[in-house]
């Protein structure tokens, strides 16, 4: 099994459609928590981090079940420049080492 | 915010032939810096941590004596890839951290290497 997991998709949208990813984790002792978004051939960028109280930033919000290791992105009102590939990044207790998920790929449509 | 920086951005080289990338933290101190690899869609797999004076820790599967990694001063490190053939053409990336106590990395621009 895979340390992190997400579906790969492509999650094809309208604009203005909201849309959820999920993934999850293997290592129960993982202790932060990441999405991040990538753009073809480019570097990962971070979109927000994510907490165990679920935080939001404008359309995205962010949620962690740590009892089911399992971490969410909800993106609402969909915009085409939202289109990239999700990745969700978990760093296991006592490192600094970013494991990265499979990523999801979504595509908004106009 | 901090900034790293990463060249090439892309290269194109002969099978059997060495290839350098380097990685730098422009405006800070990187005390740890990663390197990642990504095959076309697929995700990035962390290959080797390096810390500034020491050996480069790798990842299981990763061949240390094929990939050379170096990291001789707190802002620079650098990924050889010795004699590479096609199968190592992959998008590189490279990742820093500043603050020890801090988690966040900052994420170099990646090389694409292509080994005809």
């Amino acid at each position: 099994r895979k340390e992190v997991e997400q579906d790969p998709g492509p999650f094809n949208v309208p604009e203005g459609a909201t849309v959820a990813f999920n993934c999850t984790y293997s290592n129960s002792a993982s202790q932060s928590f990441f999405w991040y978004r990538q753009d073809c051939r480019k570097e990962p960028k971070l979109l927000m981090s994510v907490y165990s109280s679920g935080n939001e930033d404008g359309r995205f919000t962010a949620q962690l079940n740590r009892a089911s290791q399992y971490i969410s992105l909800l993106i609402r009102d969909s915009k085409l420049s939202d289109s990239a590939t999700y990745l969700c990044v978990v760093v296991p207790k006592g490192t600094y080492k970013y494991i990265f998920g499979t990523g999801t790929r979504l595509k908004v449509l106009a | 915010g901090a900034v790293v920086s990463q060249h090439p951005s892309w290269v194109i080289c002969k099978s059997g032939t060495s290839v350098k990338i380097e990685c730098r933290s422009l405006d800070f101190q990187a005390t740890t810096m990663f390197w990642y690899r990504q095959f076309p869609k697929q995700s990035l797999m962390l290959m080797a941590t390096s810390n500034e004076g020491s050996k480069a820790t790798y990842e299981q599967g990763v061949e240390k004596d094929k990939f050379l990694i170096n990291h001789a001063s707190l802002t620079l490190s650098t990924l050889t890839v010795t004699s590479a053939h096609p199968e190592d053409s992959s998008f590189y990336i490279c990742s820093a951290r500043g603050d020890p106590n801090v988690e966040k990395l900052f994420f170099g621009s990646g090389t694409q290497l292509s080994v005809l």
